[in-house]
Parts: C-alpha cells; structure tokens; sequence
C-alpha cells in the first residue's frame, strides 16, 4: 500500500501559483520525499526531493511541514505544460529503495 | 544528466510470442534498475528490482518466469515477456539509481500491445 495520499484532481489557472498538498503521517526520520509528474504517455519525471528543510529547484518548491508528516510542491507560475500527473512518494521501507507509487494529484492548468 | 532510455518504445506482438524491453542508463552507471507496469489510468505498480550481477526481486503476484529479467552490465536491464497474452498489454516503465543516490530516474516507457 502507499505510504502517501494526495487530492486525486486540482485545477490550477495559467501563471498562478499551483499547490499540491501530500500527506505522509508514517513516514520515518531520515525518509526523503520525492516528487515526480507523470505527462501523459511518458515515464514519470522527476522534479524534487527533500527530507527536513524546504527545498527550491528550477522546477518547484518543496514545504515541508515541523513534522514531517505533510508536504506542498508548490509551482509558482504554472503553465498549461504543467498539466500532469504528480506523484508523491516515500520510500516503502529503508534500505529498499523501492518507490510505492500512490493514486497521484491529477494536475489540470486552465487557460 | 541522468538519462535513461528505453527500446523499443512501442511494440505489437501476436499472442504467444516473446517480447524483448531493453533499459539503458546513459550516462551514469546503474547499480539497481526497476521495472514497472501501467494500466490505463491507473498508477505505476512496480515488477521487480534488478541489481546488476543478481538475480531480480519480483513483487507479489508477479511471475517471473513469464516476465524474465536480465541486469547483466551497470548501463542495461532487459525485461521479456514471454508467452505474451493480451491481457499482458500495457505500458512498461523502467527506473534507474546509482550507488548511494535513492532518487530513481525513469526511461520514457514503452507500450506493448498483444494481439
């Protein structure tokens, strides 16, 4: 089973910041959290991870909450080539390194 | 960096005959290769782990004399699927990390369609 759950859809307007929330309230100390999107008929891309601290790339933000049991990728100017499938994951056990995939956020940039 | 690629990237087989997927990472060396299936509009529901020079790990319920998996060098896996049937139809995707790196990089998928 998934260690994460995530909203099965959102809509998101072109050029505004598009949240992505994930929760993941079993996760373990030292488990990073992954961020991947999934563009229809393509392998799944990756675009973040993070463990304990926010984290910032080309792509996206990573919040991730005191706990660790939550975390927002955030987007801050979507684009309509945003339009996707993303998938958060957590390891499904230490020393596996093998990704549980979960239902994703079915990502929809309107114009 | 951290490329990897997938051939064929479609195939159609008739019923009974044997498949061949080829994983290629192309500029680093893989020490662990995945292999994934995905229905449509489903999630991707991972196969097996390959680490080069072993023998593969299969998940539950996956049978791994029907989906034979080969990791004989760090930069290429092999997925067969044999006997094909069309219920054996789907996408198959195939990740790669190195050593001491968890994040997996995925080759862009190849759909097999039985006949």
């Amino acid at each position: 089973d998934a260690k994460t759950t995530q909203p099965t859809s959102m809509d998101c307007a072109e050029g505004r910041a598009a949240n992505l929330p994930c929760n993941h309230s079993t996760i373990s100390g030292n488990e990073y959290v992954y961020w991947y999107r999934q563009i229809h008929s393509q392998g799944p891309q990756y675009i973040i991870h993070g463990l304990k601290n926010n984290e910032t790339n080309e792509m996206a933000s990573l919040i991730i909450t005191e706990d660790r049991k939550s975390s927002t990728l955030i987007l801050p100017h979507a684009t309509l080539r945003d339009t996707a499938v993303y998938y958060c994951i957590v390891l499904a056990g230490s020393g596996t390194y093998k990704y549980i995939f979960g239902t994703g956020t079915r990502l929809k940039v309107l114009a | 960096g951290a490329v990897v690629s997938q051939h064929p990237s479609w195939v159609i087989c008739k019923s009974g005959t044997s498949v061949k997927i080829e994983c290629r990472s192309l500029d680093f060396q893989a020490t662990t290769m995945f292999w994934y299936r995905q229905f449509p509009k489903q999630s991707l529901m991972l196969m097996a782990t390959s680490n080069e020079g072993s023998k593969a790990t299969y998940e539950q319920g996956v049978e791994k004399d029907k989906f034979l998996i080969n990791h004989a060098s760090l930069t290429l896996s092999t997925l067969t699927v044999t006997s094909a049937h069309p219920e054996d139809s789907s996408f198959y995707i195939c990740s790669a990390r190195w050593d001491g790196q968890e994040t997996q990089y995925f080759g862009p998928g190849t759909r097999l369609l039985v006949l």
